[in-house]
């Protein structure tokens, strides 16, 4: 069965760094890798979906890499900002099955 | 209008009620999700339609009762709910199941059984 692993559960940063938070599922037999942000009580909002075939994704100040034989993915965030500040999850799907595996998530907090 | 919405916001009821959960996807999307998430814990997958016909349900218990009307609906009905039932309930879409595309949320329903 497929774990998903994020580390750290929690991080803290002041604002305007760039940081790296990972992603680690156990079987590389991955169909595609999805990065999303949910704010406190709400719904998940899709920021980027690499596929198999793909190293890296990005949009605005995220950058997603996948190395999928290692079965690792990272989300770059530049130039943090306090709107940054969110749960950020990653999630796996696989090429049979029909769910996403998701991760426990990375609480962000970016300090003004 | 955003693209997959859920209501209520949020719910509390007893433990003898009845109540349902509603979804609605504007995206065209063919396959339907429900999550439970539960507070340190991964999201957990309930119920998988396609088409309207459900595909998977991973080992929810019976108090739990999905149903999809057509491919934009998708309702999560509840009765006779423990505490630990208690959770955000999530709604997903996807253009197709079997290729696992990319998945929208929608804001989920704050479950609260007393």
């Amino acid at each position: 069965k497929q774990e998903v692993t994020q580390i750290p559960a929690a991080l803290s940063v002041p604002e305007g760094e760039n940081l790296v938070l990972n992603c680690s599922f156990t079987d590389s037999a991955i169909y595609n890798l999805q990065w999303f942000r949910q704010d406190p009580g709400k719904g998940l909002t899709s920021l980027l979906l690499i596929q198999s075939s793909q190293r890296e994704q990005t949009s605005g100040r995220l950058n997603a890499s996948l190395d999928k034989s290692s079965g690792r993915s990272t989300l770059y965030i530049a130039a943090s900002q306090p709107g940054d500040s969110a749960t950020y999850l990653c999630a796996v799907s696989h090429y049979t099955g029909n769910q996403f595996y998701f991760g426990t998530g990375t609480s962000l907090t970016v300090i003004p | 209008e955003t693209g997959v919405t859920q209501t209520p916001r949020h719910l509390v009821m007893g433990m003898t009620n009845k109540k349902s959960l509603k979804c609605e996807q504007h995206l065209g999307h063919n396959a339907m999700y429900w999550y439970k998430q539960s507070a340190k814990k991964p999201l957990e997958l309930m119920f998988v339609y396609s088409l309207e016909e459900r595909v998977e349900n991973n080992s929810v218990p019976s108090r739990f009762s999905p149903e999809c009307p057509n491919s934009s609906h998708l309702f999560l009905h509840l009765h006779t709910l423990q505490p630990e039932d208690s959770a955000l309930y999530l709604c997903a879409s996807s253009q197709e199941v079997y290729l696992n595309t990319e998945a929208f949320f929608g804001q989920g329903t704050r479950l609260t059984v007393v």
